[in-house]
């Protein structure tokens, strides 16, 4: 069975300083994974996404992600936080097979002026 | 990327009434999904609906109460019957573009009086 853990339910950074949003999954193959965004009253916006190319990902407004197999994780970091990211996170491994996604519980990103 | 449109935005409803979300995307998708996000949660498959198949629900999720319509290959309902205060939620359809890239509609908000 996969699965997905984000660690921190609430993140707060200062505005210029990095962000570290930290996921673990659990899946019994190679899994794609992914990070989408949901900024409030919005819908869910695609941030990147791991499927077993390169290692590093980049996305988008400066977001990356590294997925590291020894460790089973895909943390989410950004050098430097905007206001503007201030937001909702989920970490979201993929079933390859049904093409389900199965949700981690979140992460709300507080940016401090 | 496509475009997933769903309508209603947002509606407030009585107990014991039913209401019908559409969703509609701008290309011909195969798999469509439903999603339900309650209050400060994240979010939970409903179900999977296919061109031409009855819908496949999640644990938890029974046809009777979210009946899913999928009449062509642009094209779902998801209908919450027989609503209580409980249903108060945000609904979301996605679609999957072959690939393992889900992209989401804007969501429902749902309240229930």
């Amino acid at each position: 069975a996969q699965s997905v853990t984000q660690l921190d339910s609430h993140v707060s950074v200062s505005e210029g300083t990095p962000v570290l949003l930290r996921c673990n999954y659990s899946s019994s193959y190679s899994p794609s994974l992914f990070w989408y965004v949901q900024h409030p009253n919005k819908g869910l916006q695609l941030l990147l996404k791991y499927t077993s190319a390169a290692t590093l990902v980049k996305g988008i407004n400066g977001f990356e992600a590294e997925f590291k197999k020894s460790e089973t994780s895909f943390h989410l970091t950004k050098p430097s936080a905007h206001m503007s990211d201030a937001a909702e996170y989920f970490c979201v491994v993929s079933s390859s097979n049904t093409g389900k996604l199965i949700f981690g519980q979140g992460t709300t990103l507080q940016v401090k002026p | 990327s496509a475009v997933i449109s769903q309508k209603p935005s947002r509606d407030i409803c009585q107990r014991g009434t039913s209401l019908t979300i559409q969703c509609q995307v701008d290309s011909q998708v195969t798999m469509m999904f439903w999603y339900r996000q309650q209050p400060g949660q994240s979010l939970t498959l409903i179900a999977t609906a296919n061109q031409g198949s009855e819908a496949t629900y999640e644990s938890g999720f029974v046809i009777d109460k979210f009946p899913i319509s999928r009449p062509n290959l642009t094209f779902s309902t998801l209908t919450v019957s027989n609503m209580s205060p409980e249903d108060s939620s945000i609904y979301l359809c996605s679609a999957h573009l072959g690939g393992e890239t889900q992209y989401f509609g804007p969501g429902t908000r749902l309240l229930v009086l």
